[in-house]
C-alpha cells in the first residue's frame, strides 16, 4: 500500500546549526507535500509545503527540496533556535485530488541551547 | 486566516457512555474535514474524510458506527465516539479544507475513557 517514510526519528542538533528531514514516499500520483510542526500537546501547524511541478521552496530558515525522479522529499531548518524543538511530520496527498494524506512517522528535533 | 476550533479540549467520561466533539472552521467554508486519531508519540492516523451533505468516508479498521460522522454545514463537522470503552482513549484531531490540497488543523481532543 501507499506509505511515507520519514528519517531520522529523532534529531539533536546545536543551536544554530542545520537541521536536515528525509522522507520516501511510494505513490507516484502524489503532487503535494506538506511539512507539519508540532508542539506536545497541541495541533499540527503548516510550515511550508510544496507541490510537484516545483524542485526547491524556501521560507526564511525553512526550506523544502523534492526529487520527483527519487519519490524524495527533504526539510531543511537552518540557524536553529531551541524554538523549533518539536516534532515535524512530512505527508504526501494520496494521489491527486482527494485531498488526503499520508503522515510520516514524525521526527522529533531538540535544539540543544 | 484558516483558524480552525475544536470543543472540547479535553474529555474524561465513563465507559459506555457517548462523546461528541465538534470541529468549526471559524474563517472559511470547508468543503471537506478530515478526523484523525493520534497515539502518545506517534503519527495520525486518518480516521474518516466527510463532505458537507454527504456520508463520510470511512477508512479501512475504522467502525463507521463506533465513530459517527456528521458534516451539517460547510464549517461544522462533528465526531461520536459511541458507547466508548478504555481503547478509544487517545488524541483526537480533526482538520479542515477550502477544497484544494491544504489541511488546516484544530486544537484536538483528548478523550480519557475510565
Amino acid at each position: 500500500g501507499e506509505n511515507v517514510e520519514q528519517h531520522p526519528s529523532t534529531l539533536s542538533v546545536q543551536e544554530g546549526d542545520s537541521a536536515v528531514i528525509k522522507c520516501t514516499y511510494s505513490d507516484s500520483a502524489s503532487n503535494y507535500f506538506p511539512w507539519y510542526k508540532q508542539e506536545l500537546g497541541k495541533r499540527p501547524q503548516l510550515i511550508i509545503d510544496i507541490r510537484s511541478n516545483v524542485g526547491e521552496k524556501k521560507d526564511q530558515r525553512i526550506a523544502v527540496t523534492l526529487n520527483k525522479t527519487a519519490k524524495h522529499f527533504s526539510l531543511h531548518i537552518t540557524e536553529t533556535q531551541p524554538e523549533d524543538s518539536a516534532v515535524y511530520f512530512c505527508a504526501a496527498s494520496r494521489g491527486a485530488g482527494t485531498y488526503k494524506y499520508i503522515f510520516g512517522t514524525g521526527t522529533r528535533l531538540k535544539v540543544l541551547a | 486566516g484558516a483558524v480552525v476550533s475544536q470543543h472540547p479540549s479535553r474529555v474524561i467520561c465513563k465507559s459506555g457512555t457517548s462523546v461528541k466533539i465538534e470541529c468549526r472552521s471559524l474563517d472559511f467554508q470547508a468543503t471537506t474535514m478530515f478526523w484523525y486519531r493520534q497515539f502518545p508519540k506517534q503519527s495520525l492516523m486518518l480516521m474518516a474524510t466527510s463532505n458537507e451533505g454527504s456520508k463520510a468516508t470511512y477508512e479501512q479498521g475504522v467502525e463507521k458506527d463506533k465513530f459517527l460522522i456528521n458534516h451539517a454545514s460547510l464549517t461544522l463537522s462533528t465526531l461520536t465516539v459511541t458507547s466508548a470503552h478504555p481503547e478509544d482513549s487517545s488524541f483526537y484531531i480533526c482538520s479542515a479544507s477550502q477544497g484544494e490540497d491544504t489541511q488546516y488543523f484544530g486544537p484536538g481532543t483528548r478523550l480519557t475513557v475510565l
